[in-house]
């Protein structure tokens, strides 16, 4: 089956440490996001890549950071800098048309608590 | 920045209704599109409405997109309990999509 696999579905962060939320898609989408939502909240976006090697920040990249060392693997790291990590963090991709990004699949979400 | 901004906050409406959400945004964009979320799960894509469109219909869906006033309406006809959920726009302005708050229906039986 295609999609997007989110891993670990529940994560524990304790005061200091930094923790890593995979994400992997075997779509061949060029494009990957990520996104916080907070309870009731909009998705903001943290970061995305539109090619291997290369990705830009997007509103509340202060905290986090990323890699794309691979078309399929997008693994988001929330450092010790996030002071209010508590979240649900969904990771998405998509393919990119002419006229701009197209339909996002996302991943099922990791829900990140502080202990 | 939040770009949509989807209205109303929250819909109650009774099972078989139709129900309309509206969604305004602030600069040019390729696209918009509306996506569903059942709580605590990933969203699911809807429908995409490109900037040069003004209706689009998929199922008991039907999308309008009106760029001189900046804005987007979703119409759910028939409802049903199954319609339950968050419903968020997202606009594409250039390389990446970013969302609006949502809006919350609950489908009464």
């Amino acid at each position: 089956d295609g999609g997007i696999t989110q891993s670990p579905k529940y994560l524990f962060r304790k005061e200091g440490q930094n923790v890593t939320l995979s994400c992997e898609q075997n779509l061949n989408h060029d494009a990957m996001y990520w996104y916080r939502q907070d309870p009731g909240q909009g998705l903001r976006l943290i970061y995305y890549s539109q090619i291997v090697n290369d990705f830009q920040k997007g509103d509340i990249a202060e905290g986090y950071s990323v890699s794309r060392e691979k078309k399929e693997s997008f693994p988001l790291t929330v450092t010790s800098a996030q002071k209010n990590p508590t979240a649900f963090y969904l990771c998405a991709s998509s393919g990119t048309g002419v006229a701009g990004a197209e339909k996002l699949f996302f991943g099922s979400g990791t829900q990140l608590s502080v202990l | 920045s939040q770009q949509g901004e989807e209205d109303p906050q929250a819909l109650s409406i009774q099972e078989g209704e139709n129900a309309t959400m509206n969604c305004s945004y602030k600069t040019s964009i390729n696209n918009l599109q509306w996506y569903r979320q059942n709580s605590g799960r990933g969203l699911v894509h809807l429908i995409l409405i490109r900037s040069n469109e003004r209706e689009k219909h998929s199922g008991r869906l039907r999308v309008t997109l009106d760029t001189s006033k900046k804005s987007s309406s979703l119409l759910i006809t028939a409802s049903r309990a199954a319609d339950t959920a968050s419903y968020f726009c997202a606009t594409v302005p250039d390389d990446k999509i970013i969302f609006g708050k949502g809006t919350r229906l609950h489908i009464l039986p």
